[in-house]
């Protein structure tokens, strides 16, 4: 089944603890983007890939860190979490050719206290 | 002013009509339209694609385009209470830079 999969589903950590959310997709997509989604503001992109090794930031970037070592991974990383980053996560993936047709993980519900 | 804005709703509708969902947008440069459904606790899933101006019809929804007015709708007929959800407008200049309305919450009634 052609999915994208992220772990963990829930998390909650305190201040300050590096994590790490993975995300993975099935598809051979050249393109990745990990998204937050907040009340009121909907989806707005903190970083996304174009390729293996190709990462640019988004709209919202400070905090976050990626890496794109293998096209089907793409991790977010938050090597110092703080409370304005409780949200809710996504990571997406598309054909370079159909960038528009984005095919949503099921979200990463993060809570820092 | 946000580049994107979209009725948050909530919005709520007998079963069988139909629904009008809309978004403005102040950039000109937008090119590629979508519409996505989320429903609660997932993630988004793309319902409509569309390039430039015009309609697109697929099954019981039509995506609309004006450029001219800068006004994006999606239509839905005869609506049913598998519907129910949150659908988000979404907008590019090359496919990179998607921009996302806040999304509109429908509940259609049995």
């Amino acid at each position: 089944e052609a999915q994208v999969t992220q772990n963990p589903r829930y998390l909650i950590t305190v201040t300050g603890k590096k994590l790490t959310v993975t995300c993975s997709q099935n598809m051979n997509h050249e393109y990745m983007s990990w998204y937050r989604q907040d009340p009121g503001l909907g989806l707005r992109q903190i970083y996304y890939s174009m390729n293996v090794e190709v990462t640019d930031k988004g709209d919202v970037p400070e905090g976050y860190k990626v890496s794109r070592k293998e096209k089907r991974n793409f991790p977010l990383i938050l090597e110092s979490p703080s409370p304005n980053q409780t949200s809710l996560y996504f990571c997406a993936s598309s054909p370079l050719a159909t960038l528009g047709e984005q095919y949503f993980g099921p979200g990463t519900r993060l809570t820092v206290t | 002013q946000k580049e994107v804005e979209q009725d948050p709703g909530p919005l709520s509708v007998p079963e069988g009509a139909i629904v009008s969902l809309n978004c403005t947008y102040s950039n000109s440069a937008f090119q590629y339209f979508m519409w996505y459904r989320q429903y609660s606790r997932k993630g988004p899933e793309l319902l409509m694609y569309t390039y430039s101006s015009g309609n697109k019809e697929d099954g019981r929804f039509t995506a609309q385009v004006d450029k001219s007015s800068k006004y994006i709708s999606l239509f839905i007929r005869d609506s049913q209470p598998s519907d129910s959800a949150t659908y988000l407008c979404a907008m590019s200049k090359g496919g990179d830079d998607m921009r996302f309305g806040a999304g509109t919450r429908l509940t259609v009634k049995p």
